[in-house]
């Protein structure tokens, strides 16, 4: 099975500061997604990530996939309290027996007071 | 409007009482998968479907079985539920199994007492 280490599970900030979300494993993953998700709904998809490397923006949040494909961050800028919400990352299986699994972390609850 | 949907949303049963949930896409999308999300341990995949009559198993598939008879439809099956299913379930889909970038269901809240 092929893990992925979310952290942290909890952040409660004010609104205005920055935050960082950070995904890991040690597995290589083909790609990474991450996902937002706000109670009774389904997650949402925010962005993929596909090469070692690679970042990117979305307004005020920026999403890096490290170089390895082991690991991705997202981080917020000036967080409002309309980014509240579940945070998921997912990864996409390696290849060979994997492929067409997909993995998720434990999620990080963001809460972002006025 | 494209999306998922599923059936029902809230169900409350008894152990042993065989139940199924539908899940239903209107994208055309090969890719079909069902998750359970408990607390604290995040969304666990049950079982995938690449395309039409051909399913996986996810990470979690005891007690659970599925059928892919048709593109758009990917029903989960509890032929015998039991107190530990009880969770929330979401069907996604995506366009292709390479794609990985999933549309998510509303969710089923099951509950097996």
């Amino acid at each position: 099975t092929q893990l992925l280490e979310q952290s942290p599970q909890f952040l409660s900030i004010q609104e205005g500061e920055n935050l960082t979300v950070y995904c890991n494993s040690s597995s290589v993953f083909s790609s990474l997604q991450w996902y937002r998700q706000e109670p009774g709904e389904g997650p949402v998809l925010l962005v993929t990530v596909v090469t070692g490397g690679e970042v990117k923006k979305l307004k005020r949040l920026t999403f890096q996939f490290g170089d390895a494909r082991k690991d991705s961050s997202l981080h917020i800028t000036a967080a409002q309290p309309g980014d509240t919400g579940l945070y998921l990352c997912a990864g996409g299986g390696a290849g060979g027996t994997s492929y067409g699994k997909l993995t998720f972390g434990q999620g990080t609850i963001l809460t972002v007071h006025p | 409007e494209a999306q998922v949907t599923q059936n029902p949303r809230y169900l409350i049963t008894v152990t042993g009482k065989k139940l199924t949930v539908t899940c239903s896409q209107n994208m055309n999308h090969e890719y079909m998968s069902w998750y359970r999300q408990d607390p604290g341990l995040g969304l666990r995949q049950i079982y995938y479907s690449m395309n039409v009559e051909v399913t996986d198993k996810g990470d979690v598939p005891e007690g659970y079985k599925v059928s892919r008879k048709e593109k758009r439809n990917f029903p989960l099956i509890l032929e015998s539920p039991s107190p530990n299913q009880t969770s929330l379930y979401f069907c996604a889909s995506s366009l292709t199994p390479f794609s990985y970038e999933q549309y998510f269901g509303p969710g089923t809240r099951l509950t097996v007492t």
